[in-house]
């Protein structure tokens, strides 16, 4: 059964401090490992997709890279606005879409 | 454009009772997939529908069910509801149903 395992559950930042938040996972062939963001009371929010190992993606603060066990959100100088919970998921290749997701890391940016 | 819409927003029932949720995706996204969080913890795959074919179902009972219909709406069934219900009800559409998600805000199930 795929497995998505996240760390840290929560992590504490005052503004301008970079970190990282990881994301292990055990998939039966991956189509698709995600990155969203989830706002209290909202929905998931897309931010990433990465496909293959050595993959990197970048979106202002964010940049997402990939290995084969592992997925990393790198945050540098991040905001207040940066604060929510962040969520990884795989896709396993096969014939539907059934994205497991992970626990999430719970992000607090200090002014 | 409008992203999904979800209804209702939130919902009180008691044990035992039966519950509808409403789901409308994305105007010309064909694939619909169900998610429950309960707090603290991530998204659970329920079912996804394409072209109103169911195309996979998770780890839940069979007191749980859904259908789309032919303008791609979907909605949820839950039949004989248990404290353990309790969740955020999530909506995801997608274009193909393979490529990322687009969730609608949930409906929070609270079951007393």
């Amino acid at each position: 059964e795929d497995q998505v395992t996240q760390s840290p559950e929560a992590l504490r930042l005052q503004e301008g401090e970079s970190s990282s938040l990881n994301c292990s996972y055990t998939v039966s062939g991956l189509r698709g490992l995600f990155w969203y963001r989830q706002d209290p009371g909202k929905g998931p929010e897309f931010l990433f997709t990465l496909y293959s190992a050595g993959e990197e993606k970048e979106k202002e603060r964010l940049k997402a890279t990939l290995t084969k066990k592992e997925s990393f959100l790198h945050i540098t100088a991040p905001k207040p606005e940066d604060s929510a919970t962040y969520l990884c998921a795989v896709q396993p290749s096969g014939g539907y879409q059934k994205v497991t997701f992970g626990t999430g890391t719970k992000l607090q940016v200090i002014p | 454009d409008a992203g999904v819409t979800q209804s209702p927003t939130h919902l009180i029932k008691t044990r035992g009772q039966h519950v509808t949720l409403r789901c409308s995706p994305i105007s010309g996204h064909k694939s619909v997939s169900w998610y429950q969080q309960v707090l603290g913890q991530g998204p659970q795959f329920i079912f996804q529908y394409y072209e109103k074919e169911e195309r996979g179902r998770g780890n839940f009972p069979d007191r749980f069910s859904a259908r789309q219909f032919p303008n791609y709406s979907s909605e949820l069934n839950v039949n004989a509801l248990l404290l353990g219900d309790s969740a955020l009800y999530l909506c995801a559409s997608s274009g193909t149903g393979f490529e990322k998600l687009f969730f609608g805000s949930g409906t929070q199930l609270s079951v007393l």
